[in-house]
């Protein structure tokens, strides 16, 4: 089956480093989505992509697709204490008009002040 | 933002006892989801609902798992014959127009 795969498992940076998670499908993507989790709480919605290739920006972070729609890169700049949390993407496969989304293994990212 | 509302928040059931978490989703979405999260692990995929029938499921939603809109607006995940492996936070979803998926805050069963 569809198998959505992200490294690092665990990042501990320095607040003020950069940091960066891969996801990588198995299979074509119709989009995908990212996802940040704090300790305790739910996956809240960051972003989507939909096209080949496409970069988006949010303030410090920095969402990427690739051109073959199988993988994508979320990039932190300046990492601040707030950012601690898992990240999670989440690669939407489409289907007869329905859209089944599967996560991936998630980053979870530690910040030192 | 729109809320998909989950109760009950932590249940705590014995071993081989049934339970049904509720999900009130948000109105006029059209796509419900039931996902599950053991602790420390991913968000797994149970099952997909559209149009008040399953459209997919995972191999982990067997028959022990099913899932129903009794009244056309709650959404519920029933759980028969418990075992401490389905100890985890089942989350509900829901997908309107730009496929954003809201989960809920989840449900954290505990089989003891």
């Amino acid at each position: 089956g569809q198998q959505v795969m992200q490294i690092p498992q665990y990042q501990h940076v320095q607040e003020g480093e950069d940091f960066t998670t891969y996801c990588n499908s198995s299979t074509t993507l119709s989009n995908i989505q990212w996802y940040k989790q704090r300790p305790g709480g739910h996956p809240v919605f960051l972003i989507q992509l939909v096209k080949s290739g496409e970069v988006k920006k949010q303030k410090r972070l920095t969402f990427q697709f690739g051109e073959a729609k199988k993988n994508s890169s979320l990039h932190i700049t300046a990492t601040q204490t707030t950012d601690v949390g898992t990240y999670f993407c989440a690669g939407c496969r489409s289907t007869s008009g329905t859209y089944k989304y599967i996560f991936g293994t998630g980053t979870r990212l530690k910040v030192l002040a | 933002e729109p809320e998909v509302t989950q109760t009950p928040s932590h249940q705590v059931t014995q071993m081989g006892q049934e339970v049904i978490l509720r999900c009130v989703p948000i109105s006029n979405h059209l796509y419900f989801y039931w996902y599950r999260q053991i602790l420390g692990q991913k968000v797994e995929f149970l099952v997909s609902f559209y149009n008040n029938e399953i459209s997919e499921k995972s191999e982990i939603f067997d028959d022990q798992f099913s899932v129903e809109r009794p009244d056309g607006s709650n959404f519920t995940l029933k759980i028969r014959s418990t075992k401490l492996e389905d100890s985890a936070m089942y989350f509900c979803a829901n997908i309107g127009s730009g496929n954003t998926i809201y989960f809920g805050e989840g449900s954290w069963l505990t089989v003891v």
